[in-house]
């Protein structure tokens, strides 16, 4: 009983350096979302999809990239890291879209850009 | 466009005392309204959320919540408070009028029970 699972857990980069986050869910779900999470700021959206194959911006979608290749996983990609980029990120998958179904998170991914 | 508020950062409360954490928010239309719960180094979990019918909304580990459209709140609330309660709270909003898909979340709620 799985549920959402990212890797890596932890991941320090330098600077202009490229990285994927990988997440999967076993719950079959259509929607899944990259989210980053900033003291004092709560959760941002950055990319989201509503299913295999799709994939749309969310609030704070620059310096990053997606793909929904296959519907349990979702790869969130930085292509040149910046410090700006330091963060906690979070998986989420649902069953229905964000308006009424209950978000499934990841345990999260922490990622330190020097 | 759509927001939610949580006016306070930090919220201590003694075991055994009852617990209101608040949320407010602003759509033009009607709210799809929700609060997660994350313990230390651990995603967000789901507590309840408010679609639409009954004002009073019961969740997970005893927690209630009440929407009040007038005042615009959202506030969750639990009878008797425990220590393993102490966690970050999240309230989060969608506008069911509006064109953004997505929720919203507020900035959190740092609950700490004392014993």
């Amino acid at each position: 009983n799985a549920g959402v699972t990212q890797t890596p857990k932890f991941r320090v980069l330098k600077t202009g350096q490229s990285m994927t986050l990988l997440c999967a869910q076993d719950m079959n779900h259509e929607y899944m979302y990259w989210y980053r999470q900033d003291p004092g700021m709560g959760l941002r959206l950055i990319h989201y999809s509503v299913g295999e194959g799709t994939t749309a911006k969310g609030e704070v979608p620059d310096g990053y990239n997606v793909s929904r290749l296959k519907k349990q996983n979702f790869l969130l990609g930085l292509e040149s890291a910046a410090p700006s980029q330091t963060s906690v990120y979070f998986c989420a998958s649902s069953y229905q879209g964000q308006g009424t179904g209950e978000l499934f998170f990841g345990e999260g991914s922490r990622l330190t850009v020097l | 466009a759509q927001s939610v508020a949580q006016p306070e950062d930090q919220v201590n409360v003694a075991e055994g005392n009852p617990l209101t954490v608040k949320c407010t928010y602003s759509v033009s239309g009607n709210p799809y309204l929700f609060w997660y719960v994350q313990y230390p180094n651990r995603g967000l979990q789901f507590l309840l959320k408010y679609i639409t019918g009954d004002n009073l909304v019961k969740g997970s580990y005893g927690f209630e919540a009440e929407f009040n459209k007038s005042q615009t709140s959202f506030h969750l609330k639990k009878p008797s408070a425990l220590v393993s309660d102490s966690a970050l709270y999240f309230c989060a909003v969608r506008d069911r009028a509006g064109s953004a898909r997505q929720l919203t979340f507020g900035s959190g709620t740092q609950l700490t029970v004392l014993p």
